[in-house]
């Protein structure tokens, strides 16, 4: 069955330090990946999305996604992080089911401190 | 341009009680899909509908049904409700129903008592 894990439940990094949010995925085949951001009392916003081609893509807010087929993986990185990044960050996997299914991960929720 | 808007924003109902949930996708979106997101998980899939058919269902009892009309809104409905249906609901639209990139409204919290 296809899943979508996040080994880590939170994270702290301090302000201006670097970011890295893992996600490992089960799938036959390459799936469509994304990353999401849900911050409090809001409804998930896309950052970055991966269909094919460069396996390196850029989002919004300057967050970046690096896809390695062999590693089953596309971890989330940014280079330094800001207070307002401080949410819950949701790896995903988009599937073609005669329609389209997405399944997220449980989410990794990132703390940032001054 | 409006973004997708959920209705109610929260509510309180007993168990047993019936839920209907409302959702108006973003201008020119054709596809809805119905999330479930419990406190301390991800979103996990309920339903998607495109074109007014339904394209897509995740593993939920048939408690749980949904419909989509002519103008592309979409109602979640849940029957027989129980504790454990207290959660986040969130509708998401696309384009079309393949694209996989999901624009969501802020959700509706349903509290069942």
């Amino acid at each position: 069955a296809q899943s979508v894990t996040q080994p880590d439940i939170h994270i702290t990094v301090s302000e201006g330090a670097s970011l890295e949010l893992r996600c490992n995925y089960s799938y036959g085949a390459t799936p469509y990946l994304f990353w999401y951001v849900q911050s409090p009392g809001q409804g998930l916003q896309l950052l970055l999305k991966y269909f094919s081609g460069d396996t390196l893509v850029q989002g919004i807010k300057g967050f970046e996604a690096e896809f390695k087929r062999s590693q089953s993986s596309f971890n989330l990185r940014k280079p330094s992080v800001h207070w307002s990044d401080a949410a819950e960050y949701f790896c995903a996997v988009g599937l073609h089911t005669g329609g389209f299914k997405t399944i997220f991960g449980a989410g990794t929720r990132l703390f940032v401190k001054a | 341009d409006a973004g997708v808007t959920q209705s109610p924003t929260h509510l309180i109902k007993t168990r047993g009680q019936h839920v209907t949930l409302r959702c108006s996708p973003i201008s020119g979106h054709k596809s809805v899909s119905w999330y479930q997101q419990v406190l301390g998980q991800g979103p996990q899939f309920i339903f998607q509908y495109y074109e007014k058919e339904e394209r897509g269902r995740g593993n939920f009892p048939d408690r749980f049904s949904a419909r989509q009309f002519p103008n592309y809104s979409s109602e979640l409905n849940v029957n027989a409700l129980l504790l454990g249906d207290s959660a986040l609901y969130l509708c998401a639209s696309s384009f079309n129903r393949g694209t996989g990139e999901l624009f969501f409204g802020e959700g509706s919290r349903l509290t069942v008592l």
